[in-house]
């Protein structure tokens, strides 16, 4: 199956930073997502981005399908970004996307 | 338009015993998906029901089960708890529609403990 591999797995930052987020898939994906996941455990969709690249706010998002990655950057970061980031991919007809391990990221003010 | 709404938030249950979790998808969204969330394994893939239909299933035992009735809401089931099946149980809602794209909205979770 696909395997789906984030990078860093923990990620420390100062409030007001900014921060690259990696999401790397073994295999050609359709549908791919970013979420942020708070401590209530609730995940948040950030992005939906099987191509291409999309903002919003303080948030964009880059995936390039044909090499099989996606980035998540985070400007100025604030303590509310805290969390774990998740990237999860499915291919078309399998009716089930693959999660990522999660980048958890802690934003100290 | 409401989210989607997972009942009840929080279970206790002792080894044996069998839970019942429910998921109310957003109206009009036809799919809907489980996902079990623990430490050691990260977010796992359980179902996905559309239409009163199993579509697929993750690797799991025969005691995890699930279904999904004519107005979208779904339920799984678990039976014969085990202390492993101690996790965070998230229900994801989608569209569905046939060639459009599969946006997943979560729910808050059912955190399940076995004692």
């Amino acid at each position: 199956g696909i395997q789906v591999e984030q990078s860093p797995p923990d990620l420390i930052l100062q409030e007001g930073a900014n921060s690259t987020l990696r999401c790397n898939f073994s295999d050609s994906v359709n549908n791919l997502q970013w979420f942020h996941q708070n401590p209530w455990g609730q995940l948040i969709n950030l992005f939906y981005i099987p191509s291409g690249t999309k903002q919003n706010g303080r948030l964009s998002a880059t995936t390039v399908a044909t090499e099989r990655y996606s980035l998540l950057y985070i400007s100025s970061s604030q303590t509310t970004d805290s969390g774990v980031y998740f990237c999860a991919v499915e291919r078309s007809g399998t009716y089930k996307y693959i999660f990522g391990t999660g980048t958890r990221l802690k934003v100290l003010a | 338009k409401a989210g989607v709404t997972q009942t009840p938030r929080y279970l206790i249950k002792t080894r044996g015993q069998q839970v019942t979790l429910s998921c109310s998808p957003i109206s009009g969204h036809r799919s809907v998906s489980w996902y079990q969330q623990t430490p050691g394994q990260g977010l796992q893939f359980l179902f996905e029901y559309f239409s009163e239909t199993q579509r697929n299933k993750g690797n799991f035992p025969g005691r995890f089960s699930g279904r999904q009735f004519s107005n979208s809401r779904s339920e799984m089931n678990v039976s014969t708890l085990e202390l492993g099946d101690s996790a965070l149980y998230l229900c994801a809602s989608s569209p569905g529609l046939a060639g459009g794209p599969t946006v997943q909205f979560f729910g808050p979770g059912t955190r399940l403990t076995v004692l």
